[in-house]
């Protein structure tokens, strides 16, 4: 089975840094995506990491270890717009479809 | 990066009239696009994937018949909802399959808020 695994809600002071992990198992793995959703809309794309090790673009970044089947998304400098759910997904090996953990809710304060 | 869109984004129906939602991919072709469910407060559920040309691979627990998806051509797919029921009230969202020689991802089109009454 699939099983993806983040934290349900977090909290951060804006201009603050803040790291939202996630863990998976799957039964081989493509790769691993973060998307970001703001109440009532459609996820946008964030990220995708495919090999070990941290991408970085602009105040996010995305690190991955697929030994240990966890990843982590940094988010610098906050601004109250980021504010939002943050889903982890995997797309495990013999298949094409995104497999979503739960999204973790961001909460940014002044 | 690569767009999709989706029509209508809002629909108010009646009990036992059938809805249908069209997905396209705007920029690029998309030989799969994927149909999901999000109800209040939960994360996305995979409904089923949409293969151009062949029929819908559907994920346990959602009924064929009722969610009939078409993906006629390389740029659209197509989800009806039959006979809706006031339990069928989601935001539905479907997303492209977007592949090149360093990424495979998928983009999400803005969603289509159903309320069936």
């Amino acid at each position: 089975g699939q099983n993806i695994d983040q934290p349900t809600e977090m909290t951060a002071t804006e201009g603050a840094i803040v790291q939202i992990n996630c863990t998976y198992q799957t039964s081989g793995f493509n790769g691993l995506f973060w998307y970001q959703q703001h109440a009532g809309e459609a996820p946008t794309f964030l990220s995708y990491n495919v090999l070990d090790g941290l991408e970085e673009k602009g105040r996010f970044s995305s690190f991955l270890s697929r030994s240990k089947g966890y990843s982590y998304l940094l988010l610098k400098e906050l601004q109250m717009k980021d504010s939002a759910s943050y889903l982890c997904a995997v797309i495990g090996g013999g298949y094409n479809k995104l497999i979503f953990g739960a999204g973790t809710r961001l909460a940014v304060h002044p | 990066g690569a767009v999709v869109s989706q029509h209508p984004s809002r629909v108010i129906c009646k009990s036992g009239t059938s809805v249908k939602i069209e997905c396209r991919s705007l920029d690029f072709q998309a030989t799969t696009m994927f149909w999901y469910r999000q109800f209040p407060k939960q994360s996305l559920m995979l409904m089923a994937t949409s293969n151009e040309g062949s029929k819908a691979t559907y994920e346990q627990g959602v009924e064929k018949d009722k969610f009939l998806i078409n993906h006629a051509s390389l740029t659209l797919s197509t989800l009806t909802v039959t006979s809706a029921h006031p339990e069928d009230s989601s935001f539905y969202i479907c997303s492209a399959r977007f592949q090149r020689t360093s990424t495979d991802t998928q983009y999400f089109g803005p969603g289509t808020r159903l309320t069936v009454l």
